[in-house]
């Protein structure tokens, strides 16, 4: 079945380290997304790309770096310089008209 | 900007009850809007869409939304709800010229029995 595959399913990250979550998707969809999602306060943009080896910074980009080598994989990596990185990362891509399949999350903590 | 605001942050209603969650936009022109639900844990699942055309849009599991321009809102309705639909519902926006949605803050809908 074609969709978006997201790992690990739970992360932890040690103060100073940095973590990469990865993002898989079978849908040969162009556009990607990264969200984060705090309680309370819905689902932030942190990058999108909509083109292999092109990619957009978010509302909440600081901290944060990607990658979009390949069509299929768009990788996040949460860098020592994210302050408060606990908290349920969702990557999504475009599957028509800015109307996005999710996949089903990492939620990373810092131990 | 775009932004999306949903007034309630939790509704409790009954099963077999109707369920209606408010959601009111902000954008400068003509808005594609969208609902999607979110178990706890997972991902998000796009439930309905507006772009144009009819102003009363249905959608997956039973699910229907209007989009009243002079309001600004497009609300989520469901003549009868059922205790799986017990879930967090968000209403975006999306920036056609960026490319990009926005997302409100969620609805937390709880089912009695």
């Amino acid at each position: 079945d074609g969709g978006i595959t997201q790992s690990p399913k739970y992360l932890f990250r040690k103060e100073g380290q940095n973590v990469t979550l990865s993002c898989e998707q079978n849908l040969n969809h162009d556009a990607m997304y990264w969200y984060r999602q705090d309680p309370g306060q819905g689902l932030r943009l942190i990058y999108y790309s909509q083109i292999v080896n092109d990619f957009q910074k978010g509302d909440i980009a600081e901290g944060y770096s990607v990658s979009r080598e390949k069509k299929e994989s768009f990788p996040l990596t949460v860098t020592s310089a994210q302050k408060n990185p606990t908290a349920f990362y969702l990557c999504a891509s475009e599957t028509e008209p800015y109307g996005y399949t999710f996949g089903s999350g990492t939620r990373l903590t810092v131990v | 900007a775009q932004s999306v605001t949903q007034p309630d942050i939790h509704i409790t209603v009954s099963e077999g009850a109707s369920l209606e969650l408010r959601c009111n936009y902000s954008y400068g022109a003509t808005p594609y809007l969208f609902w999607y639900v979110q178990s706890p844990g997972q991902g998000l699942q796009l439930l309905l869409k507006y772009f144009s055309g009819d102003t009363l849009v249905q959608g997956i599991k039973g699910f229907e939304a209007e989009f009243k321009r002079s309001q600004s809102s497009f609300n989520l309705r469901k003549p009868s709800v059922h205790w799986s639909d017990a879930a967090e519902y968000f209403c975006a926006v999306a920036n056609t010229n960026a490319g990009k949605s926005t997302f409100g803050d969620g609805t937390t809908l709880t089912v009695k029995p």
